[in-house]
């Protein structure tokens, strides 16, 4: 069974940094690419950023390029989203979710989905 | 790069069949046959019900079916139940290995 389980959430300042953590389980982790996807409070899914399943490959929405970063550690099957320059705006819940092809631009679906972790940018 | 428009809400009674749309550009939704729609309920992780716009993954109900015309992917839920009450977002690949999602809508069960 593909397990996803975030972690690495919690309250950072303005201007901070988090990194969230994804430990996946149950599938053969570098033959597929790995996404992140967010979640406001009351509000819709946005699409934040995907990995390939080398990790050489990363892309990132424009509303977080340049103060996001994903990588990955295919020996400890995780995934990563560095987020520096935190803002009241990346207040959210933070999925990640399995892709169905190690190539990012060739991704059908997001399936399954990790259970999330809440980032709060507050001072 | 623009959230794809979803209706806020739409209902039905139980029995009935309701049909969700999806509106996007002629550079996402129009241009790939690559939207997929999830349901989340509320406090839960979102679940993929439809992928490449009408195939159901294994286990989801055959009361779930996906088509496109155009700009616009559509999600029909027939049957409704009760169970069926919760959001539902279309997401459609926007290429360069990027991703966009709809507003969301929500599902209500009279």
């Amino acid at each position: 069974e593909v397990q996803l389980l975030e972690s690495g959430g919690g309250l950072a300042q303005p201007g901070g940094s988090l990194r969230l953590s994804c430990a996946a389980s149950g599938f053969t982790f570098s033959n597929y690419a790995m996404s992140w996807v967010r979640q406001a409070p009351g509000k819709g899914l946005e699409w934040v950023s995907s990995i390939s399943g080398s990790g050489v490959n990363t892309y990132h929405a424009d509303s977080v390029k340049g103060r996001f970063t994903s990588s990955r550690d295919i020996a400890k099957n995780t995934v990563f989203l560095q987020m520096n320059s935190l803002r009241a705006e990346d207040t959210a819940v933070y999925y990640c979710a399995k892709g169905d092809r190690r190539d990012t631009a060739l991704v059908t679906r997001f399936d399954p989905w990790g259970q999330g972790t809440l980032v709060t940018v507050s001072s | 790069q623009s959230a794809l428009t979803q209706p806020a809400s739409v209902s039905g009674s139980p029995g009935q069949s309701i049909t969700i749309s999806c509106t996007g550009t002629s550079s996402d939704v129009g241009r790939f046959n690559l939207v997929s729609w999830y349901q989340q309920y509320p406090g839960k992780a979102p679940k993929l019900i439809i992928y490449e716009g009408s195939k159901r993954p294994s286990g989801v109900s055959t009361r779930f079916s996906g088509s496109k015309s155009g700009n616009t992917a559509s999600l029909t839920i027939s049957g409704l139940q009760a169970e069926d009450e919760a959001d539902y977002y279309c997401c459609s690949y926007a290429g360069s290995s990027t991703f966009v999602f709809g507003i969301g809508t929500k599902v209500t069960v009279l």
